[in-house]
């Protein structure tokens, strides 16, 4: 167990839909990592988050977004769904954002667009 | 194009046989991690290696960082089935301070 936690576990959802997925990092951890897994493209980089932060962007959808709370819990958020985002999507969480970046997963979020 | 290139991709051995999967850049990285990743779950950091030229063992898995910093190599020795998973190497590059991922070596221990 990483100690980060990821809700939902599973998602089914239709076509031009919005769904927000949730992540809460290990405890301390200040940064917080979003990434998506499909099987063509690996392990794709979205957007880090450092203390409430945006501290950078990778291949990130427009119609995606995220943010990170107070409480430094996170959500991404995507919408006008396509066939093509069904994917695994991970959060991952660092002491901070800088250094060594040693990262740990939570379990994932498994999305399905039909 | 992948700023980490992992070789092979797909690596099947039979228990008790040794493995090496490799990871290399053009970049040169601060430092380099290994995470192994078994289906419907996410990665586990196995090891971080910073300094060039470094060798870190974990159990019967070894990992070298080469000397310019630019590729690493993760070693099994007799390896067992639950050895079995994908193998993702990721490198913060000196330049920018971003993490890179890899494509991933998906390996398979056979009983």
């Amino acid at each position: 167990d990483s100690g980060v936690t990821q809700t939902p576990k599973h998602l089914i959802t239709a076509t031009g839909q919005r769904v927000t997925l949730r992540c809460s990092p290990r405890s301390g951890d200040l940064s917080v990592y979003w990434y998506q897994q499909s099987l063509d493209q690996g392990l794709q980089f979205l957007i880090q988050y450092y203390n409430g932060e945006e501290r950078a962007k990778g291949n990130i959808l427009e119609r995606f977004s995220a943010q990170q709370f107070p409480d430094l819990h996170s959500e991404l958020n995507l919408s006008s769904l396509e066939l093509g985002d069904s994917a695994l999507y991970f959060c991952a969480s660092s002491a901070s954002g800088t250094g060594t970046y040693e990262q740990y997963f939570g379990p994932g979020t498994r999305l399905t667009v039909t | 194009t992948q700023l980490l290139e992992q070789s092979p991709q797909f690596l099947s051995i039979q228990e008790g046989e040794n493995l090496t999967v490799y990871c290399n850049s053009s970049s040169v990285f601060s430092s380099l991690q290994w995470y192994r990743q078994e289906p419907g779950e996410g990665p586990v950091l196995l090891v971080t290696v910073v300094t060039g030229g470094e060798v870190k063992k974990l159990k019967r898995l070894t990992f070298q960082f080469g000397d310019a910093r630019k590729d690493s190599s993760l070693h099994i020795t007799a390896a067992q089935p639950g050895d079995t998973g994908l193998y993702l190497c990721a490198g913060v590059s000196s330049n920018d301070y971003k993490l890179s991922f890899g494509a991933g070596t998906t390996v398979t221990v056979r009983a």
